[in-house]
C-alpha cells in the first residue's frame, strides 16, 4: 500500500564502492525526484524525471546516475562513492511537474553511510 | 542559491498549547508554498499548502498565513499534541515553466507533555 517505496532503507558501505537505490511509486504520477538531505536536515533536489525524462539535473558529481526504466521507477546509482556522500536519500514524486504547482509525496529515506 | 529559511531552528512548546513556526523567503516570483511535517526516520509529510493569490488557509488543527508583503509564512498548530513533535520545513515553488520546490531549513518543533 505504501506510495512511494525506497530501498534499502539502510546502506552501509566502504569509500570507493558502487551502490544502487531503488524508487518505486505506485500512485500514477508522471513526476519523479531524488533529494537529498545531509545531517543539518536540509533537503536538496537532485534530479527529476517527467514521463521517464530528466528535467532537472542540479549541480550533483557525474558518479550520481539516476535511471527511469517507466515512470513508475526512479533508481540511483552512485560510482565510487566518497565519504561526503553519507545522507540521507528521498525519493519522491508529484502528479504532473512542478511547474503546475504540484505537492511532493515522498518515500521514506535511504540512510547512506559511507566509512 | 538557497531562498527559504526559517527564524527559530527549535521551538518548544507545552501540550495543548498553540504552536507558531516562522518562515522567510526571498523570491518575490514564488506562487506556491507548502509545509511539510518529518518525523524521525520518516520523510517528510504534506501537511498544507497555500497559493500566492491567498493569505490565509485551514486545515485540521492548522492554519498557514502568507504574508507576501514581508515575504513571510507561518504555520500555526492548534492545541499542540506530543504527535506533532518533529522538524517542520516550509517549500516555495519558484514558479515559471521550471518551476521548482525549494525546501526551508527546517525547524525542530518538540512538544512536552
Amino acid at each position: 500500500d505504501t506510495a512511494v517505496s525506497q530501498t534499502p532503507k539502510y546502506l552501509v558501505t566502504q569509500m570507493g564502492n558502487d551502490k544502487s537505490i531503488k524508487c518505486e511509486q505506485n500512485l500514477g504520477h508522471d513526476t519523479m525526484y531524488w533529494y537529498k538531505q545531509d545531517s543539518k536536515k536540509f533537503l536538496k533536489i537532485m534530479f527529476s524525471y517527467n514521463n521517464k525524462e530528466l528535467i532537472i539535473n542540479e549541480t550533483v558529481p557525474n558518479r550520481f546516475s539516476p535511471k527511469s526504466p517507466d515512470k513508475a521507477h526512479l533508481n540511483l546509482h552512485i560510482n565510487s562513492l566518497e565519504l561526503g556522500d553519507s545522507a540521507v536519500y528521498f525519493c519522491a514524486s508529484s502528479r504532473a511537474w512542478q511547474s503546475t504547482n504540484e505537492k511532493l509525496f515522498f518515500g521514506s529515506g535511504t540512510q547512506l553511510s559511507v566509512l | 542559491g538557497e531562498s527559504v529559511g526559517l527564524h527559530l531552528p527549535t521551538l518548544s512548546v507545552q501540550e495543548g498549547d498553540n504552536s507558531i513556526i516562522n518562515c522567510a523567503y526571498s523570491n518575490s516570483a514564488s506562487d506556491y508554498f507548502i509545509w511539510y511535517k518529518q518525523e524521525s526516520g520518516k520523510g517528510p509529510q504534506f501537511i498544507i499548502d497555500i497559493r500566492s493569490n491567498m493569505d490565509k488557509r485551514q486545515g485540521q488543527r492548522v492554519t498557514v498565513l502568507l504574508n507576501k508583503t514581508v515575504k513571510h509564512l507561518s504555520l500555526q498548530i492548534a492545541a499542540t499534541q506530543p504527535g506533532d513533535s518533529a522538524v517542520y520545513f516550509c517549500a516555495e515553488n519558484t514558479g515559471g515553466s521550471q518551476g521548482n520546490l525549494i525546501f526551508g531549513k527546517g525547524t525542530k518543533l518538540s512538544v512536552k507533555p
